[in-house]
């Protein structure tokens, strides 16, 4: 069974510093990866997706992601990060792209930013 | 991308009675799935409901529990029947428009709370 595992459960950033979400996957084959976002009291926002290709993917918002097959990991990063930016963000995994089935999430990374 | 709204936003309900949440679209849409996320938890998929057919259960997940509708392209209910205080959560649906490596798009969430 596939599963997502986000070893941080909060991170705390300073206004205008760099940004690593951690991201580990379990998946039989190459798998469709994603990060969303969840700002309070909001649904779901779509980051950034890997299918295949170049394994380094941009998202909106300044945000990307390096897949790494050797590591079974997909890491979102961000080179300065903004006081909007404090949200949940969510790592997933699925076995297409979203269209057919359901997805597999991480149990999310709180992102705090201090001023 | 699609636009989905839920209705209602939220709703605080009693023990032992049903809540049918709505989900609409403004764009017809091949799939259309719905998730738990309990308080400070990850997204679970309940179940994928096409039109025209039964919804998919996924493991933990029954129809007398959670029977959903998908009457046409663009519309689809969930209902919460029976409640208990561990059913409070947000319930989201999400969208495909077409094809495996379609993206999914998420509603704003139904907060129900359960006393």
């Amino acid at each position: 069974a596939q599963s997502v595992t986000q070893p941080d459960i909060h991170i705390t950033v300073s206004e205008g510093a760099s940004l690593e979400l951690r991201c580990n996957y379990s998946y039989g084959a190459t798998p469709y990866l994603f990060w969303y976002v969840q700002s309070p009291g909001q649904g779901l926002q779509l980051l950034l997706k890997y299918f295949s290709g170049d394994t380094l993917v941009q998202g909106i918002k300044g945000f990307e992601a390096e897949f790494k097959r050797s590591q079974s990991s997909f890491n979102l990063r961000k080179p300065s990060v903004h006081w909007s930016d404090a949200a949940e963000y969510f790592c997933a995994v699925g076995n297409s792209g979203g269209g057919a089935d359901g997805l597999t999430f991480g149990k999310g990374t709180h992102l705090i930013i201090q001023p | 991308s699609a636009v989905i709204s839920q209705k209602p936003s939220r709703d605080i309900c009693q023990r032992g009675t049903s809540l049918t949440i709505q989900c609409q679209v403004d764009s017809q849409v091949t799939m259309m799935f719905w998730y738990r996320q309990q308080p400070g938890q990850s997204l679970t998929l309940i179940a994928t409901a096409n039109q025209g057919s039964e919804a998919t259960y996924e493991s933990g997940f029954v129809i007398d529990k959670f029977p959903i509708s998908r009457p046409n392209l663009t519309f689809s209910t969930l209902t919460v029947s029976n409640m208990s205080p561990e059913d409070s959560s947000i319930y989201l649906c999400s969208v495909a428009t077409s094809g495996r490596t379609d993206t999914q798009y998420f509603g704003p969430g139904t907060r129900l709370t359960v006393l």
